[in-house]
């Protein structure tokens, strides 16, 4: 069974661009989660998305959005980027979701983006 | 608001010690605590997911145990081995927040 992948694994940008990081979840998985991971502030969550409607968000400006396809596959967009947006940005997949566990995440790889 | 601590930040030990990862969360309305390992530039996998309504939870040489009334979870790792050297990270869901909440993570070093 193929993990969670995440495109692209890397992604170097200039503050005031905008990016699109996308997520494919595990097969039959229908929970994403989104999380930004940097040194200072360690993994922070960002969104989750269910069945296409987004769940929950954290406390992050409006410039993070998502979305969720019908096939589960979800997109993360960061617009007018700042150097603070340099992190690891992970995704994570879930059987159920996360408020109607038991649940489990499984990650994939991140993706690094680096705002220059 | 729900706060996840873990202590200590850095711990390095002598391949084959037996040893004790801390994680403390100040809000006992959780649903379940998660225990991750990061190895450098990856994503998380997957150690022990515990729900709150349980003690402990084993796979091989780890367990977890989990007092939701102290807001304390350990990770036991016996026997440890240079593989095992990675970022160990806790997270809590949070009932109150409704999201997971991470620790910022133990980085173990063992030493062959």
């Amino acid at each position: 069974k193929a993990g969670v992948t995440q495109t692209p694994r890397y992604l170097i940008k200039t503050r005031g661009q905008q990016v699109t990081l996308s997520c494919s979840p595990i097969s039959g998985h229908r929970s994403v989660s989104w999380y930004q991971q940097t040194p200072g502030q360690g993994l922070q969550f960002l969104f989750e998305y269910f069945s296409e409607t987004q769940r929950n968000k954290g406390n992050f400006p409006g410039r993070f959005s998502g979305r969720q396809f019908s096939n589960s596959r979800s997109e993360m967009n960061v617009s007018t980027l700042e150097l603070g947006d340099s992190a690891l940005y992970l995704c994570a997949s879930s059987l159920v979701h996360i408020a109607g566990g038991p649940y489990e995440q499984y990650f994939g790889p991140g993706t690094r983006l680096t705002v220059t | 608001k729900q706060e996840v601590t873990q202590i200590p930040a850095a711990l390095s030990v002598p391949e084959g010690e037996n040893l004790v990862l801390n994680c403390s969360f100040t809000d006992s309305a959780i649903y379940n605590l998660q225990w991750f390992r990061q190895d450098p530039g990856k994503g998380l996998t997957s150690l022990l997911l515990i729900q709150s309504s349980q003690r402990e939870q084993t796979s091989g040489r780890l367990n977890a145990s989990l007092d939701k009334s102290s807001g304390r979870s350990t990770l036991y790792i016996a026997a440890s081995q240079p593989g095992d050297s990675a970022t160990y990270l806790c997270a809590v869901f949070s009932n109150r927040d409704d999201k997971i909440i991470f620790g910022k993570g133990t980085r173990l070093h063992i030493l062959p």
